[in-house]
């Protein structure tokens, strides 16, 4: 049992490349979020996923484009790298219902130069 | 605009000594509140969480206190130790908000000094 892991750990882009940072959870939840961590900003929420097949935009999502293909996986892409999106990006899961509690990846850390 | 606040960034507590967290928050309708620890390197893991019918909750040697009418919580660690060092985040969310969206704090890098 995994629980949540994330690809790549870390990553160099020039700015206007292109990527996808993929998640994957192997505890059978139903939701699924991508956050960035910037200092002093705390977590701010990108987009998330309530279901496999749905998204939605959260606090910050421009610039980013997600995928919910499969239960277990949510991609998220920059399709044109901006120095902005330097950050640690992380993914979370839950199961649905009334426990909040969310499950965090590792994390992976993007530098755009 | 940032709808959990919390301070300070950082602090330096001696071991065995009392940490203390605060946050704010503007939104009445939040109904939970977590605290979550991240320590170097690693993803945030929830560490202890309220709900506003009660003023405080206990876990060990962390206790976090509920003032509904200031719209305030706080973590407190009690004889804190050097394997507390790590940054903390207060968030809040409320059961019909659209996927339970958690609204995080800034968060606080907390070190304990041996």
């Amino acid at each position: 049992n995994a629980g949540v892991t994330q690809t790549p750990k870390f990553r160099v882009l020039k700015t206007g490349q292109s990527m996808t940072l993929l998640c994957a959870q192997d505890m059978n939840h139903e939701y699924m979020y991508w956050y960035r961590q910037d200092p002093g900003m705390g977590l701010r929420l990108i987009h998330y996923s309530v279901g496999e097949g749905t998204t939605a935009k959260g606090e910050v999502p421009d610039g980013y484009n997600v995928s919910r293909l499969k239960k277990q996986n949510f991609l998220l892409g920059l399709e044109s790298a901006a120095p902005s999106q330097t950050s640690v990006y992380f993914c979370a899961s839950r199961m649905s219902g009334s426990k909040y509690e969310q499950y965090f990846g590792p994390g992976t850390r993007l530098t755009v130069t | 605009q940032q709808q959990v606040k919390q301070s300070p960034q950082s602090l330096i507590v001696q071991k065995g000594g009392i940490s203390i967290i605060n946050c704010a928050y503007e939104n009445t309708a939040f109904d939970y509140f977590p605290w979550y620890q991240q320590f170097p390197g690693k993803g945030p893991a929830l560490l202890i969480a309220i709900r506003p019918d009660v003023s405080e909750k206990k876990e060990g040697r962390f206790t976090i206190s509920f003032n509904k009418s200031a719209k305030q919580f706080s973590l407190h660690i009690m004889d804190s130790q050097p394997g507390d060092s790590a940054t903390y985040f207060c968030a809040a969310t409320f059961s019909k908000a659209a996927g339970n969206k958690l609204t995080f704090g800034g968060g606080t890098r907390v070190l304990v000094k041996p």
